[in-house]
């Protein structure tokens, strides 16, 4: 079964408005997770590296203030997408790994912001 | 800064055909790890090999194989009698590694290829 389980699947929101995306491991303890994106028939980019207890580190190009990134505990990380706009639609994924572990994806997020 | 290019942008088989996607990486580092992933229409990742940097014995696991070229930068994956479940779109990905080479997890993905098999 899933060891990153990643809610929800998909998610449809207005214009202006914020959505939180959440990233668990079921049976481990993740002190660092990542999230990417993946705009349609495109590649897979890291946004930020979530660290559990500090703050997240973002990639180049990536706004910090509209993509708030909360690692409050070991198996949880949460990506908010604030103020959405129709160009933040794409695909959202996450993944984690123990420290000796091997590295798991969730099954991501379908945002579509209308 | 690492770059991972997956040159095929479309691949299109028939059933049965055998089929080798390309991999070529870029980095500085001397410890790193190297990856395959399927993606299929769904969207998650399935996750196919890990390679480290040290490893570069080809691997055989079904009818997927793997080569590894250190000296040409490359990791290529085939497929051997290709079926129709086999379409999806492939990614090949690197992630730098720690000092003592056990830690990875920031991955730089290629392009992706999406292979299409025809019945």
């Amino acid at each position: 079964g899933a060891v990153v389980s990643q809610h929800p699947s998909w998610v449809i929101c207005k214009s202006g408005t914020s959505v939180k995306i959440e990233c668990r491991s079921l049976d481990f303890q993740a002190t660092t997770m990542f999230w990417y994106r993946q705009f349609p028939k495109q590649s897979l980019m890291l946004m930020a590296t979530s660290n559990e207890g500090s703050k997240a580190t973002y990639e180049q190009g990536v706004e910090k203030d509209k993509f708030l990134i909360n690692h409050a505990s070991l198996t949880l990380s949460t990506l908010t997408v604030t103020s959405a706009h129709p160009e933040d639609s794409s695909f959202y994924i996450c993944s984690a790994r123990s420290p000796l572990g091997p590295l798991h994806f969730g099954n991501g997020t379908r945002l579509t912001v209308t | 800064a690492q770059k991972v290019t997956q040159a095929q942008t479309e691949i299109s088989v028939v059933e049965k055909e055998d089929v080798t996607l390309d991999c070529v990486y870029e980095t500085r580092d001397t410890t790193y790890y190297l990856f395959w992933y399927k993606q299929p229409p769904s969207g998650e990742l399935v996750f196919l090999i890990r390679r480290n940097s040290f490893d570069e014995q080809n691997e055989i696991s079904g009818r997927y194989s793997w080569n590894f070229q250190k000296s040409t930068s490359s990791f290529n994956f085939t497929i051997t009698a290709s079926q129709v479940v086999d379409s999806a779109v492939y990614f090949c990905a690197l992630s730098e590694a720690n000092a003592g080479g056990t830690s990875y997890g920031k991955l730089t993905f290629g392009q992706g290829t999406i292979l299409t098999v025809h019945p």
